[in-house]
């Protein structure tokens, strides 16, 4: 079945750094691509997508873009701010359900 | 994007008492989903409710465990029965608008002592 396979946490980084957040995944058929944000004590928001490969999903600074050939979706921004602590969450989904990874907790410090 | 509220935000409930979740949004949707995240985990989905017909279960979850209603396109409940603590989680529902995503509620977090 479908998978997503993140990269472990937790991360932390000082203010200005460049981020990375690995995300590879396993799907029948191609699935729609997914990173979510989760900041302390709130809900979950959708942060971007990415339909079909070779698309580039981007929103805040953060980008990803669908590698078919690899299977990843990485999430990177080249300048963190304290603001963007939070727990990451990469997903797929098809016509239905969303799959998700286990979480990547984000902490910057000033 | 949509409102989506949750009611409630969050309860500590007694071992083998049921509570019942409502998850409300602004506007008419198709499809609406409850998933559970467990303390430190990722999203697990429990079951898919549409309207008009009896909600579907992923592998693991059970109607007499989590019964759900889905009384119209506006409005569902997932009801945690006979809880244990193992069901302290968050549990969230969201709607699917378009063809790929997916809105969450601000979930209600669930304590069972």
């Amino acid at each position: 079945g479908d998978s997503v396979t993140q990269m472990e946490g937790p991360v932390t980084l000082s203010e200005e750094a460049f981020l990375t957040i690995n995300c590879t995944y396993t799907a029948t058929g191609y699935p729609s691509l997914f990173w979510y944000v989760q900041y302390p004590g709130e809900g979950l928001q959708l942060l971007l997508k990415a339909t079909k490969a070779d698309d580039k999903g981007s929103n805040k600074g953060f980008e990803a873009t669908y590698r078919k050939e690899t299977t990843s979706f990485h999430l990177e921004k080249g300048s963190v701010q304290v603001s963007d602590s939070a727990v990451y969450f990469c997903a797929l989904g098809g016509n239905e359900k969303l799959t998700f990874g286990t979480g990547t907790r984000l902490t910057i410090i000033p | 994007s949509a409102v989506i509220s949750q009611k409630p935000s969050r309860d500590i409930c007694q071992r083998g008492t049921s509570l019942t979740i409502q998850c409300q949004v602004d506007s008419q949707v198709t499809m609406m989903f409850w998933y559970r995240q467990q303390p430190g985990q990722s999203l697990t989905l429990i079951a898919t409710a549409n309207q008009g017909s009896e909600a579907t279960y992923e592998s693991g979850f059970v109607i007499d465990k989590f019964p759900i209603s889905r009384p119209n396109l506006t409005f569902s409940t997932l009801t945690v029965s006979n809880m244990s603590p193992e069901d302290s989680s968050i549990y969230l529902c969201s709607i699917k608008r378009d063809s790929y995503e997916q809105y969450f509620g601000p979930g209600t977090r669930l304590t069972v002592t």
